[in-house]
Formats: structure tokens, C-alpha cells, sequence
């Protein structure tokens, strides 16, 4: 077995501001994805990488950056906070077919 | 255009009942389809994948599919309230059940005691 975290678990931001979001798996998987949630919705996907410093765009990748420097980590950075933004950021990974999901960051915006 | 469309977006049945979710995919790339639970406040957690036509079945939860049709349906048979998340149906393409998923907008269900 393994475990994602994700941290932190809420995160406050002001309009305008720099946030990243940070997640660890321990399953030894190969892919991560960073997925938003908004309230009562599906997934999005952001960012995900097969390997280590890869990167491949999801369909919502515009005002994100991301981050893969280590197989177990993979940060997300949002680029500039918008006013009013509320969403759950699911981190994930998979070697095969299932993906594993962490606890997610509530981001709220100001 | 999203790739994976999900009805009803919410459905209410009686502690029980039968709950029928229904899932089709507009792009012929698809060819493996996920089902995901998420149960309030918590993350989603795989419940049934089904990669060939027909029909699966693990326990009160039975999975169809036509890949002809790019459709997929999860029926829950005796419904309980602890049956109560967002039902999320995702899908692969490309001819790889490895890497990106698509997932649809999830349908709401409510199983009322």
C-alpha cells in the first residue's frame, strides 16, 4: 500500500498572489496529475508527467505552473490568485489503469 | 467540448431502489471507461473499470458497455444510504489505459432511508 498527502489542506490567498501546492506519494508510482475540483463537480485536469522532470498540459493549464523534480513529489504553482476563487486541487498518481488520489487543498481566494 | 457527458446530474431513489447512471463518451479515441466514487469532504476512489462489451458485476454494482454506442452504465441494486457521493465516469483514449483519464461531470446521488 502507500499514501498521498497533500499540503496544505487549506490554503488562503490574496487576489494577485503567488500560491503553490505541494504533494508526496510513497507508491513509487510513475505518473502525477494535479487536477481542480469546483464545488459538486467533476475533475480538471491541470498538469500531469509520466516521469520525473516531465510535464504534459492538461485541458487547464493556463494560470498554472507545475513541478516534477523528484518521482515522489509533484508541486503546483498558481500563477497569480483570481479574486473570488474557490476550488479543491486533487493531487493524484498511477503506475496502470487505477489512480490513487490524495486529500486535496481547499483553496479560497480573497 | 468535454469529452465525457454524465445523466442525470443528480438522482434521488429510495433506500432499496435501483440507481442507474449512464455515461457516453463523443470522441471515438475512447476505448477503457472508469467509474469513480467520491463521497463527500473525501477524494475519489476507483469503484469499477470495464474495458470490453458487456456487462460486469461486483456485488450489488453491475457495469455495462457498448463500445459501439462509446456508452456506459452503473447500476446499483439495493440502494443504501451510505450508496450517497458523486459518481464520476472517466475515460481513457488513444488506444492506452495507461496515463490521462477524462472525466465527466459526475451525477449527484441521493439515496433517501
Amino acid at each position: 500500500g502507500g499514501i498521498i498527502t497533500q499540503t496544505p489542506k487549506f490554503l488562503i490567498g490574496q487576489e494577485g498572489q503567488k500560491l503553490t501546492l505541494k504533494c508526496q506519494q510513497n507508491f513509487n508510482h510513475d505518473t502525477m496529475y494535479w487536477y481542480r475540483q469546483d464545488s459538486g463537480k467533476g475533475l480538471r485536469l491541470i498538469y500531469y508527467s509520466i516521469t520525473e522532470n516531465d510535464l504534459q498540459k492538461g485541458d487547464l493549464s493556463e494560470g498554472y505552473d507545475a513541478s516534477r523534480e523528484k518521482k515522489s513529489s509533484f508541486s503546483l504553482t498558481v500563477t497569480s490568485a483570481q479574486k473570488n476563487e474557490m476550488a479543491v486541487f486533487l493531487c493524484a498518481s498511477s503506475r496502470g489503469v487505477e489512480q490513487y488520489f490524495g486529500p486535496g487543498t481547499r483553496l479560497t481566494v480573497l | 467540448q468535454q469529452k465525457v457527458q454524465q445523466s442525470p446530474e443528480s438522482l434521488i431513489v429510495p433506500e432499496g431502489g435501483m440507481a442507474s447512471l449512464n455515461c457516453t463518451s463523443s470522441d471515438r479515441n475512447v476505448d477503457y471507461f472508469w467509474w469513480y466514487r467520491q463521497h463527500s469532504g473525501k477524494s475519489p476512489k476507483m469503484l469499477m473499470s470495464i474495458f470490453s462489451n458487456g456487462e460486469k458485476e461486483e456485488g450489488r454494482f453491475t457495469v455495462h458497455l457498448n463500445k459501439a454506442s462509446l456508452h456506459t452504465s452503473l447500476h446499483i441494486r439495493d440502494s443504501q444510504p451510505s450508496d450517497s457521493a458523486l459518481y464520476l465516469c472517466a475515460a481513457s483514449m488513444g488506444g492506452s489505459a495507461l496515463g490521462r483519464l477524462h472525466f465527466g461531470a459526475g451525477t449527484q446521488l441521493i439515496v433517501i432511508p
